[in-house]
């Protein structure tokens, strides 16, 4: 089974600043990861993922995110933030074999403040 | 392309009552899960249809329950609504089971008063 910590509950970061959005993982497999990001009364949508390959990987919105396996962790960052970042975030993941469903962490409520 | 479309966005019951909430995938898309989000559980996996079977389910009571359509439309039930059930329910269609990118509805969110 895998697991998802998202180490912050909130954070709150001044606009134009850089942020760092902590995950770590646990599971006993390889695994896909994923963000994803909710604005509020939406759902949820695909932010960056991480499938193979290069570790660092690029998403919408000027996001990208660094698979470290020996962290177990995916980190996501934007090196300068805006308004319309604020919204929840979620990482995730999903083991390569078999048929199991996304697993998520509990979420880290990005607030930008002016 | 459309994206994922849930109905009703919005729902208010009695406790007692059941509800369907419905979910039509992406177009193409044979793959629907179903999600509930709370403040206090966060987003938790409720179940899996591909090609009209159930292929994987989470840790919920039988009070929970869903179907698919051949045309790849889902429905979840809700029977003997109780006050913890009140939820944003999120549906994620994607091609086909196990594949890794799903693509999320808007929700729809259920009160149980």
């Amino acid at each position: 089974a895998q697991s998802v910590t998202q180490l912050d509950s909130q954070v709150p970061v001044f606009e134009e600043a850089p942020v760092e959005l902590r995950c770590n993982y646990s599971s006993s497999v390889s695994v896909y990861l994923f963000w994803y990001v909710q604005y509020p009364n939406q759902g949820l949508q695909l932010l960056l993922k991480y499938l193979s390959g290069s570790t660092l990987v690029k998403g919408i919105n000027g996001f990208e995110a660094e698979f470290n396996k020996s962290q177990t962790s995916f980190h996501l960052r934007k090196p300068s933030v805006h308004i319309s970042d604020t919204a929840e975030y979620f990482c995730a993941v999903r083991s390569h074999s078999g048929n199991t469903p996304l697993v998520f962490g509990k979420g880290t409520r990005l607030s930008v403040i002016a | 392309k459309a994206g994922v479309t849930q109905t009703p966005r919005y729902l208010i019951k009695t406790r007692g009552q059941q509800v369907t909430l419905s979910c039509s995938p992406i177009s193409g898309h044979r793959s629907v899960s179903w999600y509930q989000q709370t403040p206090g559980q966060g987003l938790q996996f409720l179940f899996e249809y591909f090609s009209e079977t159930q292929r994987n389910k989470g840790n919920f009571p039988g009070r929970f329950s869903g179907r698919q359509f051949s045309n790849s439309r889902s429905e979840m039930n809700v029977s003997t609504l109780e006050l913890g059930d009140s939820a944003l329910y999120l549906c994620a269609s994607s091609l086909v089971t196990g594949f890794y990118e799903q693509y999320f509805g808007p929700g729809t969110r259920l009160t149980v008063t």
